[in-house]
């Protein structure tokens, strides 16, 4: 199994463009979950999804949007990208317990 | 305040052994988490204790809850330098989503 993988890894945007994190797994988990990580502030939940159509936001959804077509796949989209957006984006994925992280995208808006 | 609170460093000697604390707000938490964030990756599960429990222990790891004080504590004995990384605490709540909570995360530093 690949488990969470994540694309890309690394991203420069410019103020106003938009894009689409990639999220994956193949583990067969009904939840999916997307996290914004700053130094020092811990883990920020932006957006779940508890199935495939199902999506609801967490604490920080704004400026973001989401969509679970499949069980597989989570996509996160930014529409107008701002500074304040600059981040380290995790997608993580869970069955029950535990929660699988991916190894994260590094977003820089400038 | 935070719904979990975390120290955000610790600094040990290679050897010795690191304790590091945790405390949450919600008295009906049902599972609480050492997560292990390592540099330049995500995080991963290193232990959970359920709320039933009192100590778990897992060869250099020992995980301490006072449910009284909502107090949870990782112990790593005879630290390495592999341990190096940030550590977070989270919990997850009874009801809702299940969704965990996590803590800001400690830094914990592993000199020679």
């Amino acid at each position: 199994n690949a488990g969470v993988t994540q694309t890309p890894k690394f991203r420069i945007l410019k103020i106003g463009q938009s894009m689409t994190l990639q999220c994956a797994q193949d583990m067969n988990h009904n939840y999916m979950y997307w996290y914004r990580q700053d130094p020092g502030m811990g883990l920020k939940l932006i957006y779940y999804s508890v199935g495939a159509g199902i999506t609801d936001k967490g604490e920080v959804p704004n400026g973001y949007n989401v969509s679970r077509s499949t069980t597989e796949d989570f996509p996160l989209r930014l529409e107008l990208a701002a500074p304040s957006q600059t981040s380290v984006y995790f997608c993580a994925s869970s069955y029950s317990i535990e929660q699988f992280f991916g190894p994260g995208t590094r977003l820089t808006v400038l | 305040g935070e719904d979990v609170e975390q120290s955000l460093f610790l600094s040990v000697r290679e050897g010795d052994s690191s304790v590091i604390n945790c405390t949450y707000t919600d008295s009906s938490s049902t599972y609480l988490y050492w997560y292990k964030q390592e540099p330049g990756a995500g995080l991963q599960l290193l232990t959970y204790i359920f709320s039933n429990m009192d100590m778990k222990q897992d060869q250099r790891l020992t995980v301490l809850l006072n449910k009284k004080d909502k107090h949870l504590s990782l112990r790593i004995a005879d630290t390495q330098t592999g341990d190096s990384a940030i550590y977070f605490c989270a919990e997850r709540r009874r009801g809702g989503s299940y969704i965990p909570t996590f803590g800001r995360g400690t830094s914990l530093i592993v000199h020679p």
